[in-house]
């Protein structure tokens, strides 16, 4: 089983700065095609998870430009750029290489 | 649109089976795969198994092979998800999500099942 680690699990941010979160597997999600099998999703207090980035980097449909994902085989990161009130929630990261796992939450709130 | 809409909350004595079923509508209901995943209260997310209305073609996670069964139905658009022999640790929020078109990746989520164990 791959194994997903997240840091930090708590992030307080204040609207308008830029955030970020760090995903690490435990062996190398990129694919001899080229891609990483990584998403990212985000659980808004009270509702289901949203997909925001899939295959490691690619917005999903309707996903605010100021979400990004970067990184490569077994470290990634998400990013956003200026963070809205909107943002806050659980962020998970999840393998797809494999028999899929999430890493353990990151729960961002604001300052 | 992509809907997804569960079916009600449960209540389940421990040994007993449930049947969460989720209702298909808004896109070509064969061409993509349905996620199961479960979320223990105030826990994180758990990824239980994959199937294909194509052809029926199924993958489940190791911790639930044998205890989960994974179906759809094409002539109602309807997924569902058994889950036997009931534990009160698998009191949880059951999902099923439409994948993305890469099997894992589930870019549609229906509202949660509330499934609660107890004696």
């Amino acid at each position: 089983e791959i194994v997903m680690t997240q840091s930090p699990l708590s992030l307080p941010v204040t609207p308008g700065e830029p955030a970020s979160i760090s995903c690490r597997s435990s062996q190398s999600l990129l694919h001899n095609n080229g891609y990483n099998y990584l998403d990212w999703y985000l659980q808004k207090p009270g509702q289901s998870p949203q997909l925001l980035i899939y295959l490691g980097s690619l917005r999903a449909s309707g996903v605010p430009d100021r979400f990004s994902g970067s990184g490569s085989g077994t470290d990634f990161t998400l990013e956003i750029s200026r963070v809205e009130a909107e943002d806050v929630g659980v962020y998970y990261c999840m393998q797809t290489l494999q028999s899929p796992t999430f890493g353990p939450g990151t729960k961002m709130d604001i300052k | 649109q992509v809907q997804l809409v569960q079916s009600g909350a449960e209540v389940k004595k421990p040994g007993a089976s449930v049947k969460v079923s989720c209702k298909a509508s808004g896109y070509s209901f064969n061409m993509f795969g349905f996620n199961w995943v479960r979320q223990a209260p105030g826990q994180g997310l758990e990824w239980m198994g994959w199937i294909t209305p194509f052809n029926g073609e199924t993958d489940y996670a190791q911790k639930f092979q044998g205890r989960v069964t994974l179906t759809t139905d094409t002539s109602t658009n309807m997924a569902y998800m058994e889950l036997r022999t009931l534990r009160s640790d698998d009191t949880a929020v059951y999902y099923c999500a439409r994948d993305r078109s890469g099997k894992y990746s589930s870019a549609y989520w229906g509202q949660g099942t509330l499934v609660t164990v107890s004696s």
